[in-house]
């Protein structure tokens, strides 16, 4: 089965700061991956997914971007982060194939200061 | 991806049966049901998923309407630890994109 790498567990950056948030996977190649953000006490808002190296979905206009640079990697940035961006990072991986599910990556609490 | 309505919020007693249930009246042919559960502050977690028949697997049991418009999640023996968010999602397996609703905050109490 597919395992994800999300890291680090938690983080706290300074307003205006860089970030970087890395996952990776194991166990499947040429995967479906998603970074979802989930605010406090809300729901999982999709912010990228992506079907294949260099391809990149945006679902919502902000301050983040996201990159597939290797087949099992996707990478969440941003050049300054915003007070709004704190929020719990979520990383998800299904491969393409009907009937299968996905599975994720135990996030990445941010908290902007 | 058809849209999913749940309800916000439900409560169970210990070793009831948990019912969660989902409305997906704009899901097409090819879209499978699927559920998740999230734990606080935890990734979410597969729980089962079905296309047009009824489901059950060693966590949960899936009941699919036979329009296919609506479903439900049985928990058979709600324990404490089943306390969880539970999302419904219905996922076009042609495409990409996977998207969560707000999802159904289920407690569990003794």
């Amino acid at each position: 089965s597919q395992t994800i790498h999300q890291w680090p567990a938690t983080l706290v950056q300074p307003v205006g700061s860089p970030l970087s948030l890395e996952c990776t996977v194991e166990g499947t190649s040429n995967p479906n991956l998603y970074w979802y953000r989930q605010a406090a006490g809300r729901g999982l808002q999709l912010l990228f997914y992506s079907v294949g190296i260099g391809q990149i979905s945006s679902e919502v206009p902000q301050n983040l971007s996201a990159s597939r640079p290797q087949d099992r990697q996707f990478i969440l940035s941003s050049k300054k982060l915003l007070l709004s961006d704190s929020g719990f990072y979520l990383c998800a991986c299904r491969r393409k194939v009907p009937n299968t599910e996905a599975f994720f990556g135990q996030g990445t609490r941010l908290t902007v200061v | 991806d058809a849209k999913t309505t749940q309800p916000p919020s439900m409560d169970c007693a210990e070793g009831r049966a948990a019912n969660l249930p989902c409305n997906h009246s704009t899901i097409s042919g090819n879209e499978y049901v699927y559920w998740y559960r999230q734990i606080h502050s935890q990734g979410p977690q597969y729980i089962i998923h079905g296309l047009k028949n009824n489901e059950t697997n060693e966590m949960a049991s899936l009941i699919i309407t036979e329009d296919r418009k609506s479903s439900t999640l049985i928990l058979p023996h709600a324990t404490l630890r089943d306390t969880a968010v539970y999302y419904c999602i219905v996922i076009n397996t042609s495409y990409g994109k996977l998207t969560f609703g707000q999802g159904t905050i289920l407690t569990v109490h003794p």
